[in-house]
């Protein structure tokens, strides 16, 4: 009963360098997403998928793409990090309907240096 | 646009008190609410959520919400605290025609012995 899992949990990058964070969810969820957690600042929407092979803008894309090339599967890419992208990030999944509440992984704690 | 304001940052009882986290949204057409809590270094755990019907909303551990839609609130409450419901605590709105679900900037509730 894995629920939505991520990789890794803790990551140290120098400024520039690239990398990719893991989410996998074994529920078939069809929409997934990427938040990220920043203190006094709540969760903020970075990239949503509502299927596979469609992706869309939050509320804080820049410096961040994604891809989704099956249901389960939404890999967060930075491209050039930064220290403004230290932070933790949670990936989430949730069945296709609005009303529906979303599941969390446990997060991936990020520190560019 | 949508958005949450959760307008206290910390919350202090004693236990076996009554706990209330306040929580008012601002969507433009008909909500979808949700509330969360985030224990240290792990993801978020969906608590409750309004969908339609009855104002008030029963879910986990013994948590409800109230939601009052001339108010925009949809507000919090333990009957008794427990020591071990201290964690971070995030309302959520989702409008019913989106996906995106947007976060308040979360209350840490302390409950002491």
């Amino acid at each position: 009963n894995a629920g939505v899992t991520q990789t890794p949990k803790f990551q140290v990058l120098k400024t520039g360098q690239s990398m990719t964070l893991q989410c996998a969810q074994d529920m078939n969820h069809e929409y997934m997403s990427w938040y990220r957690q920043d203190p006094g600042m709540g969760l903020r929407l970075i990239h949503y998928s509502v299927g596979a092979g469609i992706t869309d803008q939050g509320e804080v894309p820049n410096g961040y793409n994604v891809s989704r090339s099956t249901t389960e599967d939404f890999p967060l890419r930075l491209l050039s990090a930064a220290p403004s992208q230290t932070s933790v990030y949670f990936c989430a999944s949730s069945k296709g309907q609005p009303n529906t509440e979303a599941f969390f992984g446990q997060g991936t704690r990020l520190t560019v240096v | 646009a949508q958005s949450v304001a959760q307008p206290e940052d910390q919350v202090n009882v004693a236990e076996g008190n009554p706990l209330t986290v306040k929580c008012t949204y601002s969507v433009s057409g008909n909500p979808y609410l949700f509330w969360y809590v985030q224990y240290p270094n792990r993801g978020l755990q969906f608590l409750l959520k309004y969908i339609t019907g009855d104002n008030l909303v029963k879910g986990s551990y013994g948590f409800e919400a109230e939601f009052n839609k001339s108010q925009t609130s949809f507000h919090l409450k333990k009957p008794s605290a427990l020591v071990s419901d201290s964690a971070l605590y995030f309302c959520a709105v989702r409008d019913r025609n989106d996906y995106k679900l947007s976060f308040g900037a979360g209350t840490t509730v302390t409950v002491r012995a």
